[in-house]
């Protein structure tokens, strides 16, 4: 029972370079979310998608974009990298009903030196 | 846009003790969800409790329980016979009930708690 996988765990990456974070889900989710989580804060939302093809910017989108082509994958891509996008990065997937848990990642520790 | 306030950074609690964490939240809206998560050190954001704001009666699991008033916006949670395995960051989180938004959750700036033997 994998949930909510993400890839890498950590990476380091130097202003300007791009790198791609990604993850899966193998609960069949209709939601997807990508939160940040800078240190001593609480997580913020970036993008989040309520099924395929369909994505919609959160509180804190700059620098990033997403796409969702299948139900399981959810791909955040960072075109520029600034010191600034240094942080934890969470995947988070939830199905669409009243319940709505989020199930979260492992998260993935980017640092842009 | 709905707020969600930790006024306490850091907390400290014995073994076998019991503590409470305060979250206060401002909304408008009259349906809405309010979850609390625990982060321990291995980063995995963890559920431990949620509350529908339309039930009066406050959410419980096992050791852990929830303090809902809403007239007051004030959603904490209290950790019964406190354990080593307790201590984390935890986040109180709000969700709107409108199915427009996606369920998207806000957080708060989160509470360490420490547990001490």
């Amino acid at each position: 029972n994998a949930g909510v996988t993400q890839t890498p765990k950590f990476r380091i990456l130097k202003i300007g370079q791009s790198m791609t974070l990604q993850c899966a889900q193998d609960m069949n989710h209709n939601y997807m979310y990508w939160y940040r989580q800078d240190p001593g804060m609480g997580l913020k939302l970036i993008y989040y998608s309520v099924g395929a093809g369909i994505t919609d910017k959160g509180e804190v989108p700059n620098g990033y974009n997403v796409s969702r082509s299948t139900t399981e994958d959810f791909p955040l891509r960072l075109e520029l990298a600034a010191p600034s996008q240094t942080s934890v990065y969470f995947c988070a997937s939830s199905y669409r009903d009243t319940q709505n848990i989020q199930y979260f990642g492992a998260g993935t520790r980017l640092s842009v030196l | 846009a709905q707020t969600v306030t930790q006024s306490q950074p850091e907390m400290s609690v014995q073994e076998a003790e019991t503590v409470t964490l305060s979250c206060t939240y401002d909304t408008s809206e009259s349906d809405y969800y309010l979850f609390w998560y625990k982060q321990p050190p291995s980063r995995q954001m963890i559920l431990v409790i949620r509350q529908e704001a339309y039930k009066q009666q406050n959410a419980t699991e096992n050791r852990f329980s929830v303090n809902f008033q809403k007239a007051a916006k004030s959603f904490s949670l209290k950790i019964s016979d406190s354990q080593l395995g307790d201590a984390a960051m935890y986040f109180c989180a709000y969700r709107s009930g409108n199915t427009g938004t996606a369920s998207k959750l806000t957080f708060g700036t989160g509470t360490r708690l420490q547990v001490t033997l």
